[in-house]
């Protein structure tokens, strides 16, 4: 079974500054997938990023990019220049590929971010 | 649009009162899955569905049913609601086997509290 480690329950940070977001997971497989979760106030699950594990290149959006580290397990997400929109829950998850009929993602438990204006 | 929609969005219940929660997909998704979120647990699995009349447990699936007559629909029936079943629920559909299941679209979330 998998499991996903958010070590951070809350964080806070200055409007236009970085801030990264740790998560760890483990895992017997060797081929699956990580991604991070953005939860808003509104309650909406919204897809931030997504990282395949068999790509050693860190997947980038715009402001968010991730750091991972396949042999410590690592999957941290990085928030540039950062926004009171950032301001939400964020969950790291992960799914196993291949796993024919259910995609199911194992979640962390959160880390809720607070910009400050 | 395309969207997964859940009704009720908010529901407060006593127990042992029968209650469903419906959720819609309009993508043609094969697979479709329920999850519960609690403070400091994260999203659980509960039940699943990769295709009409095929589901199965997840990791929570006490005290819930589930059923998939048509492919876009996947009621989450909660038979005799007890108050450890407050929370908040979420259902997710997507494409199902390797091609492309890797990204689920959730829908809104239905807040469930149960006295």
């Amino acid at each position: 079974a998998q499991t996903v480690t958010q070590s951070q329950p809350e964080m806070s940070v200055q409007e236009a500054e970085t801030v990264t977001l740790s998560c760890t997971y483990d895992t017997s497989e060797n081929n699956y997938y990580l991604f991070w979760y953005k939860q808003p106030p509104s309650r909406q699950m919204i897809l931030v990023i997504r990282q395949e594990a068999y790509k050693q290149q860190n997947a980038t959006e715009n402001r968010f990019s991730v750091n991972f580290q396949k042999a410590a397990k690592s999957f941290s997400l990085k928030i540039s220049d950062s926004q009171l929109g950032d301001t939400a829950m964020y969950f790291c998850a992960f799914m196993k590929r291949g796993n024919f009929g259910n995609e199911k993602l194992t979640f962390g438990t959160g880390t809720r971010l607070t910009i400050i204006p | 649009e395309a969207q997964v929609t859940q009704n009720p969005r908010y529901l407060i219940t006593v127990t042992g009162k029968k209650l469903t929660v419906t959720c819609s997909q309009n993508m043609n998704h094969e697979y479709m899955s329920w999850y519960r979120q609690d403070p400091g647990l994260g999203l659980r699995q509960i039940y699943y569905s990769m295709n009409v009349e095929v589901t199965d447990k997840g990791d929570v699936p006490e005290g819930y049913k589930v059923s998939r007559k048509e492919k876009r629909n996947f009621p989450l029936i909660l038979e005799s609601p007890s108050p450890n079943q407050t929370s908040l629920y979420f259902c997710a559909s997507g494409l199902a086997g390797l091609s492309g299941a890797n990204v689920l679209t959730f829908g809104a979330g239905s807040r469930l509290t149960v006295l």
